[in-house]
């Protein structure tokens, strides 16, 4: 059962290009967490998504960046124009859906290290 | 407020012995979890022990334990007979909201940086 899978693990990006992050949540799982960990910081809640819904958003810049978690495929997390502020690592976490599983379960992908330059 | 405060940005502990590192948290929501999660130095995160606010008894997991004290909104995690294995960045969550089950959003401490000496 392959856990929560990332790629890339680490992206270079340029100053004003755009970053594209996947994630594939664990089998079974319909909800998808993004979290942004900037360094030397703790993890940062971006956006909670269920399949076609994005169901909170709270923690997202409100310009750059959008989410979406499509019918097939994996969970994107997409940086328009990003700036050297956005270098940091993204992670994704995913969990059963409700009523299912152990109530607090939530799984976490390796990261995905975005480095602009 | 912060809802989840570590004060130790840097601990050191000799192999083989008992270590503490501090978690404090503020919410007013009376159903919650309490999470600690370790990270190499490779970057991931792992889960260790979770603590729900109505359990009875602290967690335990092998070597880890919760110290969960609920008047003073402390969830201190103890690592018993260190190893060097366990030099990381360690870091104290909290889910809100158990009751209404409305995600598993977590919030993060700053954690707390581990380094056992041989």
């Amino acid at each position: 059962n392959a856990g929560v899978m990332q790629n890339p693990r680490h992206l270079v990006r340029r100053r004003g290009q755009e970053a594209r992050l996947r994630c594939s949540p664990m089998k079974g799982h319909s909800h998808v967490y993004w979290y942004r960990q900037l360094p030397e910081e703790g993890l940062k809640f971006m956006v909670y998504l269920q399949k076609e819904n994005i169901i909170d958003e709270s923690g997202m810049p409100k310009e750059r960046f959008s989410a979406e978690f499509p019918k097939e495929g994996p969970s994107i997390l997409r940086i328009q124009q990003v700036v050297r502020g956005d270098s940091a690592a993204y992670f994704c976490a995913s969990s059963p859906p409700l009523g299912q599983g152990r109530l607090w379960e939530a799984f976490f992908g390796q990261g995905t290290r975005l480095t602009v330059v | 407020a912060q809802k989840i405060t570590q004060t130790q940005p840097g601990m050191f502990v000799q192999e083989k012995e008992a270590v503490t590192l501090d978690c404090t948290y503020d919410t007013s929501d009376p159903s919650y979890g309490l999470f600690w999660y370790k990270q190499p130095s490779s970057g991931e995160m792992i889960f260790l022990i979770y603590q729900g606010s109505y359990d009875q008894q602290n967690a335990t997991e092998g070597r880890y334990s919760l110290n969960f004290q609920k008047a003073r909104k402390s969830a201190n995690l103890v690592i018993s007979a260190s190893q060097l294995g366990d030099s990381a960045m360690y870091f104290c969550a909290m889910r809100e909201g158990l009751v209404n089950n409305a995600g598993n959003m977590l919030t993060f401490g700053g954690g707390t940086r581990l380094m056992v000496k041989p």
